[in-house]
């Protein structure tokens, strides 16, 4: 079975300092991962997924999340953060097992960012 | 349309009364999925649509729960003789294929409070 950790439910960083939101995964094969951001009172939005080929993966808003498989892991960074970036993250992972393609999800981690 | 649609985006309703959300998919989308999201539980999948049939139902809840699609297209979730602990966001979502490396797409989002 699939399952996504997501380590640490709330992450504080300042205005201009990493941000470094942690993901571990579950899977008997190598799946694909999914970073999804959610702004208050809104839907999820991708902000970047891992399917095959390069394993530093770039996404929207200066994210990035590098798949290392020898420690099932797809951490999300961003070099610097913008008060902006305040919202909840959700890593997830999605296969094609039965071809229904749905996604798990880990617990999700509130990002806040301080002035 | 250019997004995925819910509605209501709010919906407030007494216990035992029944609710319909409904789910507007994007177009040409063939696969549909609905989770649920709420305090504790994070984001709980529901249910999977290819088309007009559903071969993933795992993750309804109880037998109050139903949900259809029809024309390939909308999809409607309907709870009966909804409980206090039915309350939480219902976000849908639709991929071009049920395919793990494809992107899903949320919507916005159903809120449902049960008082």
């Amino acid at each position: 079975a699939q399952s996504v950790t997501q380590l640490g439910s709330h992450v504080s960083v300042s205005e201009g300092a990493l941000v470094l939101l942690r993901c571990n995964y579950s899977s008997s094969v190598p799946p694909y991962l999914f970073w999804y951001v959610q702004y208050p009172n809104q839907g999820l939005q991708l902000l970047l997924k891992y399917t095959t080929g390069a394993t530093l993966v770039k996404g929207i808003n200066g994210f990035e999340a590098e798949f290392k498989k020898s420690e099932t892991s797809f951490h999300l960074t961003k070099p610097s953060a913008h008060m902006s970036d305040a919202a909840e993250y959700f890593c997830a992972v999605r296969r094609d097992s039965g071809n229904t393609g749905k996604l798990i999800f880990g617990q999700g981690t509130t990002l806040q960012v301080k002035p | 349309g250019a997004g995925v649609s819910q509605s209501p985006s709010n919906k407030v309703t007494e216990k035992g009364k029944d609710v319909e959300l409904r789910c507007d998919p994007i177009s040409g989308h063939t696969a549909l999925y609905w989770y649920r999201q709420s305090l504790g539980q994070g984001l709980e999948f529901l249910i999977y649509f290819q088309g007009n049939s559903a071969p993933d139902k795992s993750g309804l809840p109880s037998d109050r729960f139903s949900a259809e699609r029809t024309g390939g297209s909308v999809s409607t979730l309907t709870i009966q003789r909804t409980q206090q602990e039915d309350s939480a966001v219902y976000l849908c979502a639709s991929s071009l294929v049920p395919r793990g490396d494809t992107e899903a797409f949320f919507g916005q989002g159903t809120r449902l409070t049960v008082v």
